[in-house]
């Protein structure tokens, strides 16, 4: 069974630009979960989709946003970057809402310089 | 969701149980205790999760007290591959999708 696959796995962005980060979940996982993880920080979570629909955000500004496809894949979109936005940004999935716990990606590693 | 306190470091003998201690004391009824680990620049990975009894799969065992304040994570022969960050959480995701990571424990297998 294919985990959860991100892409692209690292990337270099200017200050400014624009960046779209994608996600594929496990096969039958309905919800795509997305965190931040910046350099010697703990995780923080960015966004919760689940049947298509956004059901949650962190505490991140609205240039920070997503969306979900009817296949269940996720992008993630950050504009207007900033080079705090520096980081590893992790997708997860899981069934039943988490329930039974999340599987994450290997992630993005963003640099904004 | 509760707040979570775990020791921020911890050495463990290859070949010898590691017990992960984590208090939880203001867990709600609804909340389950999960643990997951990061090893360097990776994804976290889940290991177990429980209510109320105590559970055991192929990666690990987890103790639950009875009044659900505290669990321990045992990983019952320690290699140096599990050398990592092992976090433990509380939550009811199911309601908000959101799972509060704090610092974790690391965890250093030694030969």
């Amino acid at each position: 069974e294919a985990g959860v696959t991100q892409s692209p796995t690292h990337l270099i962005k200017t200050r400014g630009q624009q960046v779209t980060l994608r996600c594929s979940p496990i096969s039958g996982h309905t919800s795509v979960y997305w965190y931040q993880q910046a350099l010697g920080l703990g995780l923080q979570f960015l966004l919760w989709y689940d049947e298509g629909e956004e059901r949650n955000r962190g505490n991140f500004p609205p240039r920070f946003s997503g969306r979900q496809f009817p296949n269940y894949s996720s992008e993630l979109n950050v504009n207007a970057l900033e080079l705090e936005d520096s980081a590893l940004y992790l997708c997860a999935s899981s069934s039943l809402r988490g329930l039974y716990g999340y599987t994450f990606g290997s992630g993005t590693r963003l640099t904004v310089v | 969701d509760a707040k979570t306190t775990q020791p921020p470091s911890m050495d463990c003998a290859e070949g010898r149980a590691a017990n992960l201690p984590c208090n939880h004391s203001t867990i709600s009824g609804n909340e389950y205790v999960y643990w997951y680990r990061q090893i360097h620049s990776q994804g976290p990975q889940y290991i177990i999760h429980g209510l109320k009894n105590n559970e055991t799969n192929e990666m690990a065992s987890l103790i639950i007290t009875e009044d659900r304040k505290s669990s321990t994570l045992i990983l019952p022969h320690a290699t140096l591959r599990d050398t990592a960050v092992y976090y433990c959480i509380v939550s009811s995701s199911g309601n908000t999708g959101k799972l509060i990571f704090g610092q974790g424990t690391t965890l250093q297998v030694k030969p």
